[in-house]
């Protein structure tokens, strides 16, 4: 399978707590973005990647949220001190970079629900 | 600051009948627009997308959806829907002069039934 892959596709954890997820983006794919989905709304921007370096993050992304991508190849994405309003899926994106908009492709979430 | 409205957040449809999904978009540069599908537990898949040249663009399975500058509308169409296209459907725009950054709507449920 040569798609965008996340780990773990679930993840259940208790408030106070830090998670991590991980993304592998198609593999000559330039750029990575990290979207939150929200029941009944579309995916929000977090932030993304052109190869190592996070270009852009947005004001939902605050500083209990950290992204990484090392090497430029796959991503990570932490939430410390979870809270509630945390629960959501977490998506991972990637295209070529080659043009200003060009595809992007999705991998299949991680579901985060916080107790 | 683009926006993106889809009017509809759900559409029931019968099978064999039409279906019409809208799309509005603010923004005060040229745009790229796209069309998004999600199946039930799964990733988001592009439909179909305008860059630029002809209006009307079509996806393999019969989707199309037509650039309308002058309503600032994209509007997503197929004449004659299965019960597989039961499906959550995103509209989102994208800035020409930016690196790709996606605005999202909040998306339309299409149920199909029988």
């Amino acid at each position: 399978d040569t798609g965008v892959s996340q780990n773990p596709r679930h993840k259940i954890t208790k408030r106070g707590q830090n998670v991590t997820f991980r993304c592998d983006p198609i593999s000559e794919h330039n750029r990575l973005y990290w979207y939150r989905q929200t029941l009944g709304q579309g995916p929000e921007f977090l932030t993304y990647f052109q190869n190592e370096a996070q270009l852009e993050k947005s004001r939902l992304l605050s500083d209990r949220f950290s992204a990484e991508r090392p090497k430029g190849s796959f991503s990570t994405l932490e939430i410390q001190r979870t809270e509630q309003g945390d629960s959501a899926m977490y998506l991972c994106a990637s295209s070529t970079g080659l043009a200003g908009a060009d595809e992007q492709f999705f991998g299949p979430g991680t579901r985060l629900t916080v107790l | 600051a683009q926006s993106v409205t889809q009017l509809d957040s759900q559409v029931p449809v019968f099978e064999e009948a039409p279906v019409e999904l809208r799309c509005n978009y603010s923004s005060s540069v040229s745009v790229y627009l796209f069309w998004y599908v999600q199946y039930p537990n799964q990733g988001l898949q592009l439909l179909l997308k305008y860059l630029s040249g002809s209006t009307l663009v079509e996806s393999i399975n019969g989707f199309e959806a037509e650039f309308n500058k002058s309503q600032t509308s994209f509007h997503l169409r197929k004449p004659s829907v299965h019960i597989s296209d039961t499906a959550e459907y995103f509209c989102a725009v994208s800035d020409t002069d930016s690196w790709g950054k996606f605005q999202f709507g909040a998306g339309t449920q299409v149920v199909v039934t029988p």
